[in-house]
């Protein structure tokens, strides 16, 4: 069975800290992507990965970084959380160039920024 | 600006019936379109796909229509079941970019 397995289910954590969001996938997919969902503004693409030590930005990259050292482990940083960074937060993957590869998601972290 | 839209934030319907969920595109290059479904604190499952080649593609009870000329698709749910109520998520890729780009979504209620 396909997995994306995010490292938290909930966070709580303070202004100004340092958070790290981990993802890992087994299904050897070239493609990993992190989104943040909020209501009513659908799932909206923060990073995205499609090989080791490669990066593309999203939409709203601003506040965050990422990190893709190994194959499997795509992390997803906030440098300094903000409040505004509360919200739900999904790693997925995919196959690399296969035309409407679907994307396989994790469970979804749900952060707190207080 | 939100390439893909979903003007329904909500519906509900009767179990056993017809869900028509409505989704609009702007971006001429979208060329496969997506349907995900979640349910709450749970990721996005995969749901049922068609490419622009087609107009038209079947999974069982699910049935998705693409009308390229008007940038609309549509998933139909036939017939309706209580566990299919959840948000439904539409997303769409063109062949040169890998990103998958989401809806706003639609809640999906299906009354018993």
């Amino acid at each position: 069975d396909v997995k994306v397995t995010q490292s938290s289910r909930y966070l709580v954590k303070r202004t100004g800290e340092k958070v790290f969001l981990e993802c890992v996938q087994d299904m050897d997919h070239e493609n990993m992507f992190w989104y943040r969902q909020d209501p009513g503004l659908g799932l909206r693409l923060i990073y995205f990965s499609y090989d080791v030590k490669m990066k593309e930005k999203g939409d709203i990259p601003e506040g965050y970084s990422v990190s893709r050292e190994k194959k499997e482990r795509f992390s997803l940083i906030l440098e300094s959380a903000s409040t505004n960074q509360t919200s739900m937060y999904l790693c997925a993957s995919s196959f690399a160039k296969q035309p409407g590869s679907e994307a396989f998601f994790g469970q979804g972290t749900r952060l707190t920024v207080v | 600006d939100q390439q893909v839209k979903q003007n329904s934030p909500s519906l509900s319907v009767q179990e056993g019936r017809i869900s028509i969920l409505n989704c609009d595109y702007t971006n001429s290059m979208f060329d496969y379109f997506l349907w995900y479904k979640k349910y709450p604190a749970e990721g996005p499952t995969f749901l049922i796909s068609i490419s622009s080649i087609k107009d038209k593609n079947e999974d069982g009870r699910f049935t998705v229509f693409l009308n390229k000329s008007a940038k609309h698709l549509s998933l139909h749910i036939v017939p309706s079941q209580p566990g299919d109520s959840a948000v439904y998520f539409c997303a769409a890729s063109d062949f040169g970019n890998e990103k998958l780009t989401f809806g706003t979504g639609t809640r999906l209620t299906i009354i018993p």
